[in-house]
């Protein structure tokens, strides 16, 4: 079965601290991942790939096919990334398949 | 900025009624998609075409039905037999079809509410 897992739904940190959301995907052959970001009365964006392995306004994930996940990271999170997060798996048919979201907030 | 235009905002059905949620794009991309989203279950696939005059269902397809008529048009009817159709309906295109490395653009969502 093709699944995304975003265990929290809800993370709260202080600026300036690091930030993990999770993100586990369960994909019989070789993944594509994603990150999406959803801001406050914005349209969902793409934050980053994994095949791109880049890193986009200080996030980065890595693909770790041993433990099936592809956490998103920040070593110092500002309030602007205030946001709700999904992780998305391409599917065979080129959908995505999405997680439920993680809620980030930062607090100042 | 443009590329995914859905309309409108927001849009109130009447019991029994069919309406139809539009989303037109100028990215020239060949795949287009429907989602729903709920609070709490992340984006769910209703339906999807990767190319004109060919769609599929999704996950959640039922009570809904599209049309792919055009490249760049793939509207969404939520049909009376939708018996839950209050939802954030978001519509996506992808350049390319099938498998690709393309992301998906999302346009700006309609969201539905029941009279």
């Amino acid at each position: 079965a093709q699944r995304v897992t975003q265990p929290e739904k809800l993370l709260s940190v202080f600026k300036g601290a690091p930030v993990e959301l999770k993100c586990n995907y369960s994909y019989s052959g070789s993944p594509e991942l994603f990150w999406y970001v959803q801001y406050s009365r914005q349209r969902l964006q793409l934050l980053l790939r994994h095949i791109s392995r880049e890193s986009i306004k200080g996030f980065t994930a890595d693909l770790n096919k041993g433990e099936t996940s592809f956490h998103l990271k920040k070593p110092f999170a500002q309030e602007e990334d205030s946001a709700m997060y999904y992780c998305a798996l391409k599917g065979s048919q080129g959908n995505l398949i999405f997680g439920k979201g993680t809620k980030l907030s930062v607090k100042p | 900025d443009g590329g995914i235009t859905q309309s409108p905002k927001y849009l109130f059905r009447k019991e029994g009624q069919n309406v139809t949620l539009s989303c037109e794009q100028n990215l020239n991309h060949d795949a287009m998609y429907w989602y729903r989203q709920d609070p709490g279950q992340g984006l769910r696939l209703i339906y999807y075409s990767q190319i004109v005059n060919d769609f599929q269902k999704g996950d959640i397809a039922e009570g809904y039905s599209v049309s792919r008529e055009k490249k760049e048009s793939f509207p969404l009817t939520v049909t009376s037999a939708q018996k839950n159709p209050t939802a954030f309906y978001l519509c996506a295109s992808k350049a390319g079809t099938g498998a690709g490395n393309q992301p998906q653009h999302f346009g700006d969502g309609t969201r539905l509410s029941i009279l």
